[in-house]
């Protein structure tokens, strides 16, 4: 079943701009997690929230999470047309197994 | 650095064929994930492993199994190839709950069952 909801599906923008995905969630969870997956390759790890945080940065990343709206965000700022990709959300249910349940993801498109 | 490989990055075999993807990951990492992806649908777990010779079913088991008889090693096996497994299967692993929590992936198999 899948937990986490990303939007919007399909993003584009120009180089330079912010880019903004939304993740919505519908269980309590240990940690929220993004994830960045390049055309046709493996997922990588980008940055993880945990429950009692309310926001994180890395680098060009800003991550929210609002637990009482069960929703996340992922903030690119000053995009490059290396940051085209699919960006995933996931979470870790609480009380939940090892297991994260992953979204559909966002399709980011940064034009140069 | 950190490594999980996947014995083939394509893959097409013919419909009725017993297929083995395997996946290797050298981080002493506990857990082992399968995963299919598929447009639209994004990542469903198929199966994980939290130790040798432990599995669990994940969210579409049926039509797959898997065995981890080593720690490094976990090989999902589709008994009888048919269509609709034709996919993007992506291996994955992660230590068990610590700080550090994330999964780290491989670079994927595409296969095609025709």
């Amino acid at each position: 079943s899948q937990q986490g909801e990303e939007d919007p599906q399909a993003l584009s923008i120009q180089e330079g701009e912010n880019a903004t995905m939304n993740c919505s969630y519908k269980t309590s969870i240990n940690n929220l997690q993004w994830y960045r997956q390049n055309s046709g390759r493996g997922l990588v790890h980008l940055i993880l929230i945990r429950s009692n945080e309310r926001e994180k940065h890395s680098g060009r990343l800003r991550v929210t999470l609002d637990t009482s709206k069960k929703s996340s965000s992922l903030l690119i700022t000053a995009s490059r047309a290396a940051d085209t990709a699919s960006y995933f959300c996931a979470t870790r249910i609480k009380g939940g197994s090892e297991k994260l349940v992953f979204g559909k993801g966002t399709k980011l498109t940064v034009n140069p | 650095d950190v490594k999980v490989t996947q014995s083939s990055r394509y893959l097409v075999k013919r419909t009725g064929e017993k297929v083995f993807l395997e996946c290797v990951q050298d981080m002493d990492h506990e857990n082992m994930f399968w995963y299919r992806q598929d447009p639209g649908l994004g990542l469903r777990l198929i199966y994980f492993s939290y130790d040798v010779k432990m599995k669990e079913k994940g969210d579409i088991p049926e039509g797959y199994s898997v065995s981890r008889e080593k720690k490094e090693r976990f090989s999902l096996i589709l008994e009888s190839a048919s269509t609709n497994q034709t996919s993007m299967y992506l291996c994955a692993s992660s230590r068990t709950s610590g700080r550090r929590d994330e999964q780290f992936f491989g670079p994927g198999t595409r296969l095609t069952v025709l």
